[in-house]
């Protein structure tokens, strides 16, 4: 089955602009989870969604925002970009929310690398 | 706070074996992970422990300490491809994925 798949791959974008960045999941998982990751940072979680409703968030300003769709299709906005949030943006799939599951496992797109000038 | 603890880089040689520890602190604890990375790549699964114990999984070991708030990766028999950054996550108790900076790992022949 196709795994998780992000768009765009890469991009560029100045100061102050705002951006988009799109999460399709594993057909059948419901869970998207949302990190940044940089090199001084390591991997930073954002958020989560289950069943379109947000469970989770972590310490990012309000810049950073989310939604899922019916179709478990998760978008992630930031505005008002600023240099710091070059990244690499990852989503992730599972079947069941964080806590719920026994396995553990969470499936990982490529990413969305994020240029700020 | 939370705050995971592992090695910045190792090296190792080929057909040898390599152990990653990293310990941690965090707020509540149901589960620990381990990643894997290679550059410009996805991170994949490699392991999941919520008891004590060593869980074996072919060349990749894990072990757990809850007590100690401690756990190591072990790989065996190195091979060229297992060059890669290797991630330590801990589920804490509000359900965040909280993790490490990661163990960048050279092989060398």
């Amino acid at each position: 089955k196709a795994g998780v798949t992000q768009t765009p791959r890469y991009l560029i974008k100045t100061r102050g602009q705002q951006v988009t960045l799109s999460c399709s999941p594993i057909s059948g998982h419901r869970s998207v989870s949302w990190y940044q990751q940089t090199p001084g940072q390591g991997l930073q979680f954002l958020f989560e969604y289950f069943s379109e409703t947000q469970r989770n968030k972590g310490n990012f300003p309000g810049r950073f925002s989310g939604r899922q769709f019916s179709n478990s299709r998760s978008e992630m906005n930031v505005s008002t970009l600023e240099l710091g949030d070059s990244a690499l943006y990852l989503c992730a799939s599972s079947l069941l929310p964080s806590g719920r599951q026994n396995t553990g496992e969470l499936f990982f797109g490529e990413g969305s690398r994020l240029t700020v000038l | 706070g939370q705050n995971i603890d592992q090695p910045t880089e190792m090296t190792a040689t080929e057909g040898a074996i390599v152990q990653i520890n990293c310990t941690y602190q965090t707020s509540g604890f149901n589960g620990l992970f381990w990643y894997q990375q290679h550059a410009g790549e996805a991170p994949t699964f490699l392991s999941y422990n919520v008891l004590d114990g060593l869980e074996e999984k072919g060349r990749f070991s894990s072990f757990l300490s809850r007590s100690k708030g401690y756990s190591y990766l072990l790989l065996k028999e190195l091979q060229m491809k297992d060059s890669a950054s290797y991630l330590c996550a801990v589920w804490n108790q509000g359900g965040k994925l909280i993790f490490g900076q990661g163990t960048e790992l050279s092989v060398k022949p």
